[in-house]
């Protein structure tokens, strides 16, 4: 079935430091890609998204390129901020008609002034 | 503007009594969700609807029921609480695959 691999956590940073948090993917077919972020004590929201190959998303600075040929949809952001502490979560959509998200385990990210 | 309530927020409750939560939205959204979040394992897929009268399962349902009455709400109860389903529990609506997620009910069942 479908599957969703990260990095394992938690990542510490410095502030301004340079962001990658990997994900890769196993699906069949066409799946769409995201990106969700969880702030402290809040539900997730959804911070980017691609739907076919070497499309990428963007928002907030983060961007993330989805890869068919390595099944990867790795999170990058060139410079952190104390803000962008939380948990990210990388999810998979199946194929059109199947609305139903897999996500991965999260990594935690704390960014440090 | 739109957006998707939970309630209550904190509960405890204990062994073997019916606990049920609630979801409302205003997005209008067909689709809803309800997963539990533990560490360790992400967000994982209780049950979910496409629409009113529509009811599936996800890949850990069992003790879990839901119903769908009206394009708005999903109420998820809990037929006789147990010490494993101590958790967060997150619902969602959502169309298109995108997902917009309330802000939880931490449950504890003592």
């Amino acid at each position: 079935g479908d599957s969703v691999t990260q990095m394992e956590g938690p990542v510490t940073l410095s502030e301004e430091a340079f962001l990658t948090i990997n994900c890769t993917y196993t699906a069949t077919g066409y799946p769409s890609l995201f990106w969700y972020v969880q702030y402290p004590g809040e539900g997730l929201q959804l911070l980017l998204k691609a739907t076919k190959a070497d499309d990428k998303g963007s928002n907030k600075g983060f961007e993330a390129t989805y890869r068919k040929e390595t099944t990867s949809f790795h999170l990058e952001k060139g410079s952190v901020q104390v803000s962008d502490s939380a948990v990210y979560f990388c999810a998979l959509g199946a194929n059109f008609g199947n609305e139903k998200l897999t996500f991965g385990t999260g990594t935690r990210l704390t960014i440090i002034p | 503007d739109a957006e998707i309530t939970q309630s209550p927020r904190h509960k405890i409750t204990e062994t073997g009594r019916q606990v049920t939560l609630a979801c409302h939205q205003t997005w209008n959204h067909n689709n809803m969700f309800w997963y539990r979040q533990d560490l360790g394992h992400g967000l994982r897929l209780i049950h979910y609807s496409y629409g009113v009268h529509d009811t599936n399962k996800g890949e850990v349902s069992d003790g879990y029921s839901v119903s769908r009455s009206n394009t708005e709400d999903l109420p998820l109860t809990l037929e006789s609480a147990a010490s494993s389903q101590t958790s967060v529990y997150f619902c969602a609506s959502g169309q298109l695959r995108e997902q917009y997620f309330g802000p939880g009910t931490r449950l504890t069942v003592t």
